[in-house]
């Protein structure tokens, strides 16, 4: 199975503040994905991007978070301004040539809001 | 409403012990249907990809098959380390490319 990476692996921050994750793409691979999980619950999807665009995104994906490439490498999260709610483990997803092809999945990057 | 319903919810089964996981789905326009499993505070691994009724894959122990209303994921004999959580997920034609996932099975073999 193809490797992604996420960074940091666990981030605690302050309510209010704002947070940047991050994953490194695979080769190749086309469609990127985030995902959250909340403790104890579901995966839930937050939005899709190709073609250094957002190609959909869920009722979460408010205002307040933002995906982008900023150098062609680096697939970024950004949460403006953080809420105890946004408290959860975030995936980072990719899939390579097809929206029907298998999506992989980071290690998770945990994030406290405080 | 489009769902994504998997049971049990646990399961408990001793080395050997052989057993079945449940995907059941209600979705307009099946694109695919994925299983993962999931270590505690990992991300998911992929399993298996299937997209037609009828399809059937088999790694190892386990083995996948779909149907137009569910999938199944066939545990035969399974290990201790085959304890984790094993996830279900749609992708829709209607929805692009996301995957709605299930709640999951948490699935525990003891030796």
């Amino acid at each position: 199975e193809p490797e992604v990476t996420q960074t940091p692996s666990h981030q605690v921050t302050q309510m209010g503040q704002e947070v940047i994750l991050r994953c490194v793409p695979i080769s190749n691979h086309l469609y990127f994905y985030w995902y959250r999980q909340i403790l104890g619950q579901k995966v839930e999807f937050l939005v899709s991007f190709y073609n250094n665009e957002i190609s959909e995104k869920s009722e979460i994906f408010d205002d307040q978070f933002s995906v982008e490439r900023p150098d062609g490498s680096n697939f970024t999260l950004k949460i403006r301004s953080t809420k105890l709610e946004d408290s959860a483990m975030y995936f980072c997803a990719m899939a390579g040539t097809s929206v029907t092809t298998a999506q992989f999945f980071g290690p998770g990057t945990r994030l406290t809001v405080l | 409403e489009d769902q994504v319903t998997q049971s049990p919810e646990a399961l408990r089964l001793q080395e050997g012990e052989s057993s079945s996981l449940n995907c059941s789905y209600t979705v307009s326009g099946l694109r695919g249907l994925f299983w993962y499993r999931q270590d505690p505070g990992k991300g998911p691994e992929f399993l298996f990809t299937l997209y037609s009724a009828g399809e059937e894959k088999e790694k190892e122990r386990l083995k996948a098959t779909l149907t137009k209303k569910e999938s199944f994921l066939h545990i035969t004999a399974p290990k201790p380390e085959d304890s984790a959580t094993y996830l279900c997920a749609v992708s829709q034609e209607t929805s692009g490319s996301r995957l709605t996932f299930g709640e999951g099975t948490q699935l525990t073999v003891n030796p």
